[in-house]
C-alpha cells in the first residue's frame, strides 16, 4: 500500500464549480500535512498546510480527519488558473520521530474549462 | 522570500556520459537538502537526503554510486548522474530546508534530464 494515495483524476469541471479532492495516508503517526500545487513541467509549490481544526485560505479549504487518516482539499468558485495537479503531502515518520522527509501522493489533476 | 535555484533547468546528453545538477539556496543556509525524481504522471520520489558536511542518505533502491551527492557548503548541493542511460531521463527536483523558523521546505525549479 502506498504511503499517500490520491485519485489521479483528471477532474474536469466548469468555471465556477466547487471541486473536492481526497487523500489517504497510511502512517497513523504522521503529524504534518500539506497540499502542494504543481503546474506542468514545473516544481511543486506549497498551496497550504493542513491543520487539525481545518483551515481556509480564500477559495481553498483543507480538512484533516486523523481517525480515518484522510485529508481533503475543497476549491470553491473554480478559476481557469486553478488547472494544475494537486499533490497531497505528508511528513515522514519513523517510529516516534519525524524524518524530515516529505512523502508525496501521485497527485490529482484538475482541469477547469470555460 | 527564500529561493532555491537549480541548474541546469534542462539537459540533453548522450548515453554513458555524466551530468551534474546544482542546487543552491540563494538567501538562506540549508543544512539539509533533498533530491527527488519525478517520472511523467507519477509522484515525486525521494532519492536521497543531503546533509552538509556528511554523507548523503539514500532511499532504498537508489544506487549511491550512480547518483553521487555532494553537499559541500550550507548553500550548495550537487547531484551527479554517472554513466547516464535513457532510463535515467526524468525530472530531478531539489528542495532545501531553512535552518531558521519552522524549517519550511523550498523547492528548486527542477532539472529535466533527457538521455539519448
Amino acid at each position: 500500500r502506498k504511503e499517500v494515495e490520491q485519485d489521479p483524476g483528471p477532474f474536469n469541471v466548469p468555471e465556477g464549480a466547487t471541486v473536492a479532492f481526497n487523500c489517504t495516508y497510511s502512517n497513523s503517526a504522521s503529524q504534518s500535512f500539506f497540499w502542494y500545487r504543481q503546474d506542468c513541467r514545473k516544481e511543486p509549490k506549497l498551496l497550504m498546510s493542513v491543520y487539525s481544526s481545518g483551515n481556509e485560505d480564500g477559495r481553498f479549504t483543507a480538512q484533516l480527519n486523523r481517525a480515518s487518516q484522510y485529508i481533503s482539499l475543497l476549491i470553491r468558485d473554480s478559476k481557469l488558473s486553478d488547472s494544475a495537479t494537486y499533490l497531497c503531502v505528508v511528513n515522514g515518520r519513523r517510529g516516534s520521530s519525524n524524518t524530515g522527509k516529505l512523502i508525496f501522493g501521485q497527485g490529482t489533476t484538475l482541469q477547469v474549462k470555460p | 522570500g527564500a529561493v532555491v535555484s537549480q541548474h541546469p533547468s534542462w539537459v540533453i546528453c548522450k548515453s554513458g556520459t555524466s551530468v551534474k545538477i546544482e542546487c543552491r539556496s540563494l538567501d538562506f543556509q540549508a543544512t539539509t537538502m533533498f533530491w527527488y525524481r519525478q517520472f511523467p504522471k507519477q509522484s515525486l520520489m525521494l532519492m536521497a537526503t543531503s546533509n552538509e558536511g556528511s554523507k548523503a542518505t539514500y532511499e532504498q533502491g537508489v544506487e549511491k554510486d550512480k547518483f553521487l551527492i555532494n553537499h559541500a557548503s550550507l548553500t550548495l548541493s550537487t547531484l551527479t548522474v554517472t554513466s547516464a542511460h535513457p532510463e535515467d531521463s526524468s525530472f530531478y527536483i531539489c528542495s532545501a530546508r531553512a535552518r531558521w523558523g519552522t524549517g519550511e521546505l523550498f523547492f528548486g525549479e527542477g532539472s529535466r534530464l533527457t538521455v539519448l
